[in-house]
């Protein structure tokens, strides 16, 4: 059974950091793409950020883009998302999904299945 | 960035009502579409992927249909666990989710 369980998630004070890590079990970790998904309180679903099984290649919405950075451990079958300059817009639970393979990225099957429980990050002073 | 508007963004319906909600893309998408249902407090679940598939394990009264810019989500026969936010998203280009549509108990 495929399991993501991710932590990390706290309290922090505007223009601080954070890192959230992401721990996989269940498949072969480093075949996979993964992202991470945002949901600010009562509103809908963001997403953050993506990275190839690989790691080498990523990709980050505008709204993070330069402040935070995606990565991951595939010998620990862990995805990292590390948050620097948080602002109160960034408050938020911040899902893992797993993505598409490295075979089935080269035909767009590139939905998310499944999410972790999500990890809640609070910007505040 | 492609953008993502569901319509309705709300509705209240019975049990064993057929329910429909629409997502419509700022372009062409092909078929590159996934819907998602979101229970309180729980992650995102997978119903609909490539627009009109569902995934392995979901109910049949579930179906997805469109391509281009247009798609629906149909549940044919609500039932009391139907009752959550549903949620559609393209991977045509990165991903983008709509705002979402909150089934609600009338």
């Amino acid at each position: 059974e495929v399991q993501l369980l991710e932590s990390g998630g706290g309290l922090v004070q505007p223009g601080g950091s954070l890192r959230l890590s992401c721990a996989a079990s269940g498949f072969t970790f480093s075949s996979y793409a993964m992202s991470w998904v945002r949901q600010a309180p009562g509103k809908g679903l963001e997403w953050v950020s993506a990275i190839s099984g690989s790691g080498g290649s990523t990709y980050y919405a505008d709204s993070v883009k330069g402040r935070f950075t995606i990565s991951r451990d595939n010998s620990k079958n862990t995805l990292y998302l590390q948050m620097n300059s948080l602002r109160a817009e960034d408050t938020a639970v911040y899902y893992c999904a797993k993505s598409c393979s490295s075979t089935s990225c080269y035909t767009g099957e590139n939905w998310f299945d499944p999410w972790g429980q999500g990890t809640l990050v609070t910007v505040s002073s | 960035a492609i953008r993502m508007t569901q319509s309705p963004s709300s509705l209240s319906a019975s049990t064993g009502d057929r329910v429909t909600i629409t997502c419509r893309a700022s372009q062409g998408i092909s078929s590159y579409l996934a819907w998602y249902q979101q229970k309180p407090g729980k992650a995102p679940k997978l119903l609909i992927y490539a627009a009109s598939t569902l995934q392995s394990g979901v109910p049949s009264r579930f179906s997805g249909s469109g391509s281009g810019t247009d798609f629906t989500l149909t549940i044919s026969c609500l039932q009391s666990e139907d009752f959550a936010t549903y949620y559609c998203q393209q991977y045509y280009s990165t991903w983008t989710f709509g705002q979402g549509t909150k089934v609600e108990i009338k």
